[in-house]
């Protein structure tokens, strides 16, 4: 079956640009997740959703980041203003909800900002 | 807080050489614990979990025993293959929370 599709799975922008990520979960998969890899550095948490609760921001590294999930499936991660410190791997993964369910990951957007 | 602490790499063994990749953890109240594994150019995927003290994970002869005294998740295998080789990353949710937070991953090689 169809995995988490994350689009583009490359991009490079200009700083100062804005750009928008997107993640397409598993479908039927309340719980979605964003999160940041830049080189040698663990995953870094940046937002969660779960069915129609409010989102938990509290890894969102500034007020240039921001995520929206509509209809309670397709995400878009946008960053405003882009930086060169923003370039990195952004993954999303999606579980059936918020606990011991196993996250999926898609492949990952690699953002460049030059 | 919540924090994961992973053997850094890379790793590089021989087929069928014994495997350790060491991971502690700091938490509040009883994390359930994780590792994933990302072979190349393949998305994450869990490889193991425990979510209780003393329980032990397996998956694919990998595992890895949840011990709280020690606050350690430690990573195992008997005998690796050239197939093992990936980044794995250790992982812990703590009670109550909504994310996972992870280790900073470390690269396994196996040569034939």
């Amino acid at each position: 079956g169809a995995g988490v599709s994350q689009s583009p799975s490359n991009k490079v922008t200009e700083k100062g640009k804005d750009v928008e990520l997107r993640c397409d979960p598993i479908s039927g998969h309340t719980a979605l997740y964003w999160y940041r890899q830049s080189l040698g550095q663990g995953l870094e948490f940046l937002i969660y959703f779960q069915g129609n609760s409010a989102p938990d921001k509290s890894g969102l590294p500034s007020d240039r980041f921001s995520a929206e999930r509509t209809g309670g499936s397709v995400s878009t991660l946008t960053i405003q203003r882009t930086q060169q410190e923003d370039s990195a791997v952004y993954l999303c993964a999606s579980s059936w909800d918020s606990y011991n369910s196993p996250l999926h990951f898609g492949n990952g957007t690699r953002l460049t900002v030059t | 807080g919540n924090s994961v602490t992973q053997m850094e790499g890379p790793v590089t063994l021989s087929e069928e050489a014994f495997l350790t990749i060491n991971c502690t953890y700091t938490a509040t109240g009883y994390p359930s614990l994780f590792w994933y594994v990302q072979y190349p150019g393949e998305g994450l995927q869990l490889l193991l979990k425990a979510t209780k003290a003393d329980d032990k994970g397996s998956n694919k002869g990998f595992e890895a025993t949840y011990r709280k005294e020690t606050t350690s998740f430690h990573l195992e295998k008997g005998s690796v293959q050239v197939s093992d080789s990936a980044v794995y990353f250790c992982a812990l949710r703590g009670t109550g929370a909504n994310n996972l937070f992870f280790g900073t991953g470390t690269r396994l090689t196996v040569i034939p």
